[in-house]
């Protein structure tokens, strides 16, 4: 089965500077690769995705990219402020059912 | 508010009790889903319904038992847990799994502490 990966687990960013997470995921056949945020005492929320015929997409602060031949995808977040404070997941999905998730990143935002 | 409600918040119970964790989705999907999200580890799925029909059983003990009684509600029945299920439990539903963007929306989650 697929097996993605997460780093690094922990990240702490002085406010404003930019944050960078990565992911690598095992199988070629994944297709669809979402980042979800969880804050404290809530479920993870869907942030931003990338199908794999894109290489790039950006929404405000946050971009995603891809590539595909390395088998790897990023979450940049730049001008980064308190309320970014979380811990974010990455996820790779062959666009059924399934979505295999990294381990996560607790990314704390120092005022 | 993401449209999908888990209820109770919190839970104890000791090994020998049974206990049922409630999920209501407000959102008209077709696809509903029980995760296990534990301590620095990848969330695990657990069962996958669509349109009332289980999709998916990974390989989850039989002390878990699922209920689709209908689009909008998932149970998941507790038995004679162990400690090393406590966890956070995580319900998600989504429009349709099958195809293309695979947009799990997720409910707060069911802390549960097993003694």
């Amino acid at each position: 089965g697929e097996n993605v990966e997460q780093h690094p687990s922990t990240l702490s960013v002085q406010e404003g500077d930019s944050a960078v997470i990565k992911c690598t995921y095992s199988d070629s056949a994944s297709n669809y690769f979402p980042w979800y945020k969880q804050e404290l005492g809530k479920g993870p929320q869907l942030i931003i995705d990338i199908r794999s015929n894109v290489g790039e997409k950006k929404d405000q602060r946050i971009a995603v990219t891809l590539n595909k031949t390395a088998k790897h995808f990023s979450l940049h977040i730049t001008e980064t402020q308190p309320e970014d404070s979380a811990v974010y997941f990455c996820a790779a999905s062959k666009a059924d059912y399934k979505l295999s998730f990294g381990a996560g990143t607790t990314v704390t935002v120092r005022a | 508010e993401t449209g999908v409600t888990q209820t109770p918040r919190h839970l104890v119970m000791g090994m020998t009790n049974k206990k049922s964790l409630k999920c209501e989705q407000h959102l008209g999907h077709n696809a509903m889903y029980w995760y296990k999200q534990s301590a620095k580890k990848p969330l695990e799925l657990m069962f996958v319904y669509s349109l009332e029909e289980r999709v998916e059983n990974n390989s989850v003990p039989s002390r878990f038992s699922p209920e689709c009684p209908n689009s909008s509600h998932l149970f998941l029945h507790l038995h004679t847990l162990q400690p090393e299920d406590s966890a956070l439990y995580l319900c998600a539903s989504s429009q349709d799994g099958k195809r293309g963007r695979n947009i799990q929306y997720f409910g707060a989650g069911t802390r549960l502490s097993v003694l």
